[in-house]
């Protein structure tokens, strides 16, 4: 799986909008965007996914550059519950379930 | 539905022993893979398992074994225990395994080595 590139850690205020920006420059055409986040002492929970569009679900929002080598996953309004390791993947394999992480990006929600 | 359930949730070991820890995936999925999360080297890939075959293998040496039942149920094996052994042992399942497909994670099994 090709590599991405995260910030090692961003802070929001609670109810405001949380921009979490990728880098992938070296996607290929069929790797799909990733995301996952870890709550404290849980396992990685997925957050959503896309190929090229833009993608929404009831969690959160992810834009996909036009280029796609780059990503953001958007939180409309934080809560203290999104505190959490957003991780953002590529999935290379054509079969086969083997998430590379990378470190992450570590996001506090300030009350 | 319920989601991915680990067994034990805790355990603490012997160097030199080895242990089993057990994953049960959602019902119906096939794909199985299993990480190792410590605080130096994060979540790292083990290996995945689709009915009942290895797949996929990560780079771990060959103290670390699994397999998968006929009901997807899987298990992976750590044989000779060392201390760099503990960790968090997460498991995740999906129907397919595909790269479109969304992965649950367990909650992980803590393994201490003393």
């Amino acid at each position: 799986d090709a590599k991405t590139t995260q910030p090692n850690s961003m802070e929001s205020n609670e109810e405001e909008p949380v921009h979490l920006p990728c880098n992938h420059s070296t996607i290929s055409g069929t790797d799909y965007i990733h995301w996952y986040r870890q709550l404290p002492s849980q396992g990685p929970e997925y957050v959503i996914h896309g190929l090229t569009s833009n993608v929404n679900n009831r969690m959160a929002s992810l834009a996909i550059a036009e280029d796609r080598k780059s990503s953001t996953l958007i939180l409309h309004r934080a809560t203290l519950r999104d505190a959490a390791v957003y991780y953002c993947i590529l999935r290379r394999t054509s079969y086969g379930q083997n998430f590379v992480f990378g470190p992450g990006t570590r996001l506090s929600v300030l009350p | 539905k319920a989601g991915v359930t680990q067994t034990p949730r805790y355990l603490i070991k012997t160097r030199g022993q080895q242990v089993t820890l057990s994953c049960s995936p959602i019902s119906g999925h096939r794909s199985v893979s299993w990480y190792q999360q410590t605080p130096g080297q994060g979540l790292q890939f083990l290996f995945e398992y689709f009915s009942e075959t290895q797949r996929n293998k990560g780079n771990f040496p060959g103290r670390f074994s699994g397999r998968q039942f006929s009901n997807s149920r899987s298990e992976m094996n750590v044989s000779t225990l060392e201390l760099g052994d503990s960790a968090l042992y997460l498991c995740a399942s999906s129907s397919d395994g595909q790269m479109n497909t969304e992965a649950f994670f367990g909650q992980g099994t803590r393994l201490t080595v003393v």
